[in-house]
């Protein structure tokens, strides 16, 4: 079957460095997508990536591999407005989306 | 602002009633999307529209229903509602129904009681 795993839940401090880990399973594979959701608001696109390696953008980057099925989101000089959740979803042959249930980032002065 | 436009933003709904959550995005894209998200699962696709005039099932498409008669709007319909459709509503949109990004709306939050 298909399948995102993410951690629930995870705390830092601000100023910090925080890694959110995400494992797919997928039938076929069109890419793994990272969305930041605010608590009450709608999912805002974060990163893509599809090939292997890391994308960098400002304080954000995301990795993928495809031979392990494992991408991570860093975020960096961690600010109390990243508390949010965020999003792993991995594309599959049919361009459909699988979703992760989300990964609560909880920051803390 | 350019984006997505739902209504309402919430409702009480008495079980056995119908709803329309209203759906309409200034984008021009092609592709749109209704999904549902409940506390401890991933975002849910229900059904889904490729481009004006076609609609599809999407992963729990059951007790709803969807049209696209513009490339517009996408209304979606609970013919008669139940209490495990409390849920978060979500609209989306995409320039194709490709790898592309999605355009989330502000959400609907619906309780059936």
């Amino acid at each position: 079957g298909q399948n995102i795993d993410q951690p629930t839940e995870m705390t830092a401090t601000e100023g910090a460095i925080v890694q959110i880990n995400c494992t797919y399973q997928t039938s076929g594979f069109n890419g793994l997508f990272w969305y930041q959701q605010h608590a009450g608001e709608a999912p805002t696109f974060l990163s893509y990536n599809v090939l292997d390696g890391l994308e960098e953008k400002g304080r954000f980057s995301s990795f993928l591999s495809r031979s392990k099925g494992y991408s991570y989101l860093l975020l960096k000089e961690l600010q109390m407005k990243d508390s949010a959740s965020y999003l792993c979803a991995g594309m599959d042959s049919n361009y459909q989306l699988i979703w992760g249930a989300g990964t609560k980032l909880i920051i803390k002065p | 602002t350019a984006g997505i436009t739902q209504a309402p933003t919430s409702q009480i709904l008495a079980a056995g009633r119908s709803m329309t959550l209203r759906c309409t995005q200034d984008m021009r894209h092609n592709a749109m999307y209704w999904y549902r998200q409940d506390l401890g699962l991933g975002l849910r696709l229900i059904h889904y529209s490729n481009t004006a005039g076609t609609t599809g099932k999407g992963e729990v498409p059951d007790g709803y229903s969807v049209s696209r008669a513009n490339t517009d709007d996408f209304p979606l319909t609970l013919a008669s509602a139940v209490p495990s459709q409390t849920s978060v509503y979500f609209c989306a949109s995409s320039d194709t129904s490709g790898a592309n990004v999605l355009t989330f709306g502000a959400g609907s939050r619906l309780t059936v009681l």
